[in-house]
């Protein structure tokens, strides 16, 4: 099945300056391409969703590349601040259902 | 906004004990999960459903037991808990199709 490895673990940001997290995945034939964020004591919250035909997408705050190429899907924060701080979780698959999530990234954004 | 409503949201058991988690979704969502999520391990699948009286077994599935009663409600059974069953539980929704996953906001076990 579908295997997904997320890194880093940690990453400590200071407020205003960018970071990435990185997942890869195995399977050639995924479709399906989600980023969660999970602040501290809560659930999960989907960030974005990226469709296979998608290469970039932008929401507030962040960028979303997709390069199905490498197996790789990366979420970038363009500009941290403190509502930044929580764990961020890709989920990857070839269904809807069954997606298989990677371990997470847990963010600090310090000033 | 998808609705994945959870219950108990604690729940504290003592090793041997018989639990029931509850969910219940009000999305028409085909597909309910249940999920653990443990440190280290990130969100594990324990079983799900793509409808009333369907159920299939995820990627931990030894030692618990669900049942999908209707279209929005999907149960997690654990009828002889064990320490390492101690976690957090979330349940979710999602569509056939669509494929965001909704998740509730968890219920968090403890067996002593």
């Amino acid at each position: 099945g579908e295997q997904v490895e997320q890194r880093p673990p940690h990453l400590s940001v200071r407020e205003g300056d960018s970071a990435v997290i990185t997942c890869t995945y195995t399977d050639p034939n995924s479709y399906y391409f989600f980023w969660y964020k999970q602040e501290p004591g809560a659930s999960l919250q989907l960030l974005m969703k990226v469709f296979s035909s998608t290469e970039i997408n932008e929401g507030q705050g962040f960028t979303v590349l997709l390069n199905k190429k490498d197996k790789r899907l990366s979420l970038n924060l363009t500009a941290a601040h403190p509502g930044d701080s929580a764990a961020y979780f890709c989920a990857v698959g070839p269904y809807a259902q069954g997606l298989t999530f990677g371990l997470g990234t847990r963010v600090s954004v310090f000033p | 906004e998808a609705a994945v409503t959870q219950s108990p949201r604690n729940k504290v058991t003592v090793t041997g004990g018989n639990v029931t988690l509850s969910c219940r979704q009000t999305n028409s969502h085909n597909y309910m999960y249940w999920y653990r999520q443990d440190t280290g391990h990130g969100l594990r699948l324990i079983h799900y459903s793509y409808g009333a009286g369907n159920l299939q077994i995820g990627d931990v599935p030894d030692g618990y037991k669900a049942t999908r009663t209707t279209q929005e409600d999907f149960f997690l059974l654990l009828e002889l808990a064990s320490p390492s069953q101690t976690s957090l539980y979330f349940c979710a929704s999602s569509d056939a199709f669509r494929g965001e996953v909704f998740f509730g906001k968890g219920t968090r076990l403890t067996v002593v």
